[in-house]
């Protein structure tokens, strides 16, 4: 049972322009959210969260924003540069903040 | 400042034999942990998470195991490895956001 959902597999966006990626959520016990990016044979950093008591968070070029009724969360980033290429993860916080649950990623490519 | 280690950073082993990963944590006190695995081409899976010593919750049912002898260390084994163990394994610490190790490259030959 999925209970985090990243649909699309992969983006690819050209430089200076918008990136958008999408998550989706089942589990209404869900009370944070993460984005997280991904380097090949690194370990994820973290990038934005948000609190499901807001509805959007900022953090330079980062974007998240959250719709609850939805069920839906997406990051944006603004301008996508080459340096953002990666495997970016959606994670949400259940069973009192005991577990973070990761979607599959979106491998994103900006080019040049 | 919190920091997390973790070893070996590859690691080939054969089919059967036994397997250990450690993974530390420095500068925090009682934290979550986690194993997480990531096999090729897919997301992050969640193997395991711990909330206290000697405490373990295990998420999917398979060839591993986990313990956590002290606060702030962290060991995933199995006794014998299949070829399917082979992944990326991921250790993380916790206090509302996760932190992660480098990983580890495991392959079963």
């Amino acid at each position: 049972d999925q209970q985090v959902k990243q649909n699309s597999p992969s983006l690819s966006v050209q430089e200076g322009r918008i990136s958008i990626l999408n998550c989706d959520y089942t589990n209404s016990m869900f009370d944070y959210f993460l984005w997280y990016k991904k380097y090949p044979a690194e370990g994820p950093t973290f990038l934005i969260s948000i609190s499901s008591i807001k509805d959007k968070n900022e953090d330079g070029r980062f974007t998240v924003f959250l719709n609850k009724s939805a069920k839906h969360l997406s990051l944006h980033i603004v301008p996508s540069q080459p340096g953002d290429s990666a495997v970016y993860f959606c994670a949400a916080r259940s069973e009192y903040g005991n577990k973070l649950v990761f979607g599959a990623g979106t491998i994103l490519r900006v080019k040049s | 400042s919190q920091t997390i280690h973790q070893w070996p950073a590859t690691l080939v082993q054969p089919v059967g034999s036994p397997l250990s990963l450690e993974c530390t944590v420095e500068g925090t006190s009682n934290p979550n942990l986690y194993w997480y695995r990531q096999a090729a081409g897919r997301g992050l899976q969640l193997l395991f998470y711990s909330v206290g010593i000697g405490q373990i919750s295990s998420e999917v049912p398979q060839n591993l195991s986990a313990s956590r002898p002290q606060d702030r260390q962290f060991i995933l084994s199995s006794k014998k490895l299949l070829l399917s163990d082979s992944g990326f394994y991921l250790c993380a610490w916790s206090s509302g956001k996760a932190f992660f190790g480098q990983g580890t490259r495991l392959t079963v030959v």
